[in-house]
């Protein structure tokens, strides 16, 4: 069974912190991404990573940045948070050349204050 | 760059009738499509996909539709129960041998008793 998990379920920092959110993945997939989650925008895509080192932007990477230094673990940095970051965050994976299926993670709530 | 519409925003059905969310996207070149639903306080999970040489694909009380002229496909649930009750999302994967999915914005389904 694939296990797909976040550091933190909630999390609350202030303004112009930098906050770390991490992911970690148990089934030897290539691909990673982190996804924002806001009501009436769906899931978009902040950044994604094919492979260890290796990154992309997304639809939204404004404001973040990422980390790929393991195959199963994919780091979303908020260099300076802000109140407009205060979003539902997912992580997700998948195989190369597999069924497409991305897998999800619980998610981490970020509130900004 | 991709786009998926997704419509209606808010869904409400009687238990045992049906329901039916649509999307449409934007790009020719989309040629796979899976649709995730999200259950209260819980991560997106994949219940069906639906790739661009099929036209209809079922799985017990669900099935997907393709229409690749008009450039957009559906979910469609028979009998609905009240475990239905949750987020759906439609995406599009946005060419030919990426990984990226565009999701659309949602549809809050609710099954009332």
């Amino acid at each position: 069974d694939v296990k797909v998990t976040q550091s933190s379920r909630y999390l609350v920092k202030r303004t112009g912190e930098k906050v770390f959110l991490e992911c970690v993945q148990d089934m030897d997939h290539e691909n990673m991404f982190w996804y924002r989650q806001d009501p009436g925008l769906g899931l978009r895509l902040i950044y994604f990573s094919y492979d260890v080192k290796m990154k992309e932007k997304g639809d939204i990477p404004e404001g973040y940045s990422v980390s790929r230094e393991k195959k199963e673990r994919f780091s979303l940095i908020l260099e300076s948070a802000s109140t407009n970051q205060t979003s539902m965050y997912l992580c997700a994976s998948n195989l190369s050349g597999g069924t497409y299926e991305q897998y999800f993670g619980p998610g981490t709530r970020l509130t900004v204050t | 760059g991709e786009n998926v519409e997704q419509h209606p925003s808010t869904l409400s059905v009687q238990e045992g009738d049906s329901a039916v969310i649509k999307c449409t996207y934007s790009d020719s070149a989309s040629n796979y499509f899976p649709w995730y639903k999200q259950e209260l306080g819980k991560r997106p999970q994949l219940i069906i996909d639906i790739r661009s040489n099929v036209g209809e694909k079922k799985d017990q009380r669900i099935a997907v539709t393709l229409n690749k002229t008009a450039k957009h496909f559906s979910l469609h649930i028979t009998e609905t129960q009240p475990e239905d009750s949750a987020v759906y999302f439609c995406a599009a994967r946005w060419a030919e041998g990426a990984q990226k999915l565009v999701f659309g914005q949602g549809t809050r389904l609710t099954i009332n008793p």
